[in-house]
């Protein structure tokens, strides 16, 4: 199986709920990051978490890191309908030279109004 | 508005066509990439370059050939594509190549390829 992989695959919630989505990885990193793609569209990047840090937050954003447990989480607080995107985890591994990142298959997220 | 322009946004080819797809980043940066985007697939590195200098190729096949003229651009030409090239192709650029513990990467909006 891959480098990173998030749960859920889709995730439907209401406007105003919170989403959480995890993203578990095998090898050692020295970096995870978000990104958000809208339909059709181009990845935007959210927020980079350092394999020394353990939680990172950016406006209603909030990532965690665990690894040990070699996981981490994404959390959307008080969503609103214009969040409703696919989200990637992409690592950036330690034994890898170069700016080389992995990317999961992504979170669909469906948030209704 | 990342910074980062492809175009075409959209391209139908036949299989005998060449075509190209080019990417310009006005950020400064000194590394661009192509990244592949197929349904129910996750993304799928093809080429780095780092100032103009090919420094990753993962076993892409030769119909597709990249090049980068300078730092600012870098172009994908196609020939004799597959129905299954069909994906949406990414550019990126990020700061640097050679830095290890950073690394956040800038998409263009992407060409939206349809091979027939």
């Amino acid at each position: 199986s891959q480098q990173g992989e998030e749960d859920p695959q889709a995730l439907s919630i209401q406007e105003g709920e919170n989403a959480t989505m995890n993203c578990s990885y095998k090898t050692s990193i020295n970096n995870l990051q978000w990104y958000r793609q809208n339909s059709g569209r181009g990845l935007v990047h959210l927020i980079l978490i350092r394999s020394n840090e353990r939680e990172k937050h950016s406006g209603r954003l909030r990532v965690t890191l665990d690894t040990s447990k070699k996981s981490s989480s994404l959390l959307i607080t008080a969503s609103r309908a214009a969040d409703t995107a696919s989200y990637f985890c992409a690592t950036a591994l330690r034994i890898t030279a170069g700016n080389k990142l992995t990317f999961g298959g992504g979170t669909r997220v469906l948030v209704k109004p | 508005e990342t910074g980062v322009t492809q175009t075409p946004r959209h391209l139908v080819m036949g299989m005998t066509n060449k075509k190209s797809l080019k990417c310009e980043q006005h950020l400064g940066h000194n590394a661009m990439y192509w990244y592949k985007q197929s349904a129910k697939k996750p993304l799928e590195l093809m080429f780095v370059y780092s100032l103009e200098e090919r420094v990753e190729n993962n076993s892409v096949p030769s119909r597709f050939s990249p090049e980068c003229p300078n730092s600012s651009h870098l172009f994908l030409h196609l020939h004799t594509l597959q129905p299954e090239d069909s994906a949406l192709y990414l550019c990126a650029s990020s700061q640097d190549w050679d830095r290890g513990n950073t690394g956040e990467l800038f998409f263009g909006e992407g060409s939206r390829l349809t091979v027939l």
